[in-house]
C-alpha cells in the first residue's frame, strides 16, 4: 500500500518561532489531509488539501502532488499549538481509505 | 450539529469479554471507518464501510467486526477480548470516500 512519511518525529519549539513540517507519500494521491491531535486526544481537522496552497490563520499548507509531498506551516507558534500533526492521504489503489503517517511531535516552550 | 459520536470514551473491560464500540454520525456521509491508535504511533485502518449494507478490512481486522445495516451507525465488536487490543479507538466518517474526513473523540479501552 500507500507509504506515507513525516518529518521530524519531534519538533521543541520556543514561543513565537515559526517552523515546517514535512509529509511525503509514496503514490499520488485524491486526498490529502492534515491533522492536529491535541493533549487530549481530539484529531483536529486542519487543512483538505490533494493540491495547491490553504491559509487558516497562522497555519498555512501547500501540496505539490506532482512531486508527492505536502508541508504544513505554524508562523508564530503558541503553546497551545502543542500536540502531535498526523498528514493522511487517500488514493484508489487503496480503496479511497486514509492511510496515516506517523506524526510529527510538536511541544511549544513559552 | 452533533458530527460524529462514539460511546462509551472509555472503557475497562476483562480479556475474554466482549464488547461494542458504537459510533454514529449525523452528518450523512456515506463512508464511515474505525481506526486504532496505539500510543507513540499513528492510527492504522481495521474495517471501513462505503456505504450502507457493505464493510471492509483494512490493515488490522483480526479481532474485530463491524456491521452497517443503516447510513448513520457503524458499531465496531470485540468478539473475545484480549490485552493487545487495549488501545484508542476512533471512528471517521466522510462523503463519498474521497472528501474530508471527520473523526469522533475516540473510545479508550483498556484490556485487562
Amino acid at each position: 500500500g500507500i507509504q506515507v512519511e513525516q518529518s521530524p518525529p519531534d519538533l521543541i519549539l520556543q514561543e513565537g518561532a515559526n517552523s515546517t513540517l514535512r509529509c511525503n507519500f509514496s503514490d499520488s494521491v485524491n486526498n490529502l489531509q492534515w491533522f492536529h491531535q491535541n493533549p487530549w486526544g481530539q484529531l483536529i481537522n486542519l487543512f483538505y488539501i490533494p493540491s495547491g496552497t490553504k491559509q487558516n490563520g497562522r497555519l498555512s499548507a501547500t501540496t505539490v502532488a506532482t512531486e508527492r509531498y505536502s508541508l504544513l506551516y505554524i508562523s508564530s507558534s503558541q503553546t497551545t499549538d502543542s500536540g502531535v500533526y498526523f498528514c493522511a492521504v487517500e488514493n484508489r489503489a487503496a480503496g479511497n481509505k486514509l492511510t496515516f503517517g506517523g506524526g510529527t511531535r510538536v511541544l511549544v516552550k513559552p | 450539529t452533533a458530527g460524529i459520536t462514539q460511546a462509551p470514551t472509555s472503557q475497562i473491560l476483562a480479556a475474554g469479554r466482549s464488547m461494542t464500540l458504537r459510533c454514529t454520525q449525523d452528518m450523512r456521509h456515506n463512508a464511515m471507518y474505525w481506526y486504532r491508535q496505539d500510543l507513540g504511533l499513528g492510527l492504522r485502518l481495521i474495517h471501513y464501510s462505503n456505504t450502507a449494507g457493505t464493510t471492509g478490512k483494512g490493515e488490522v481486522p483480526d479481532g474485530y467486526s463491524v456491521s452497517r445495516a443503516n447510513t448513520d451507525d457503524f458499531p465496531l465488536t470485540l468478539a473475545s477480548a484480549v490485552p493487545s487490543q487495549t488501545s484508542v479507538y476512533f471512528c471517521a466518517s466522510s462523503l463519498e470516500g474521497r472528501t474530508e474526513a471527520f473523526f469522533g473523540q475516540g473510545t479508550r479501552l483498556t484490556v485487562v
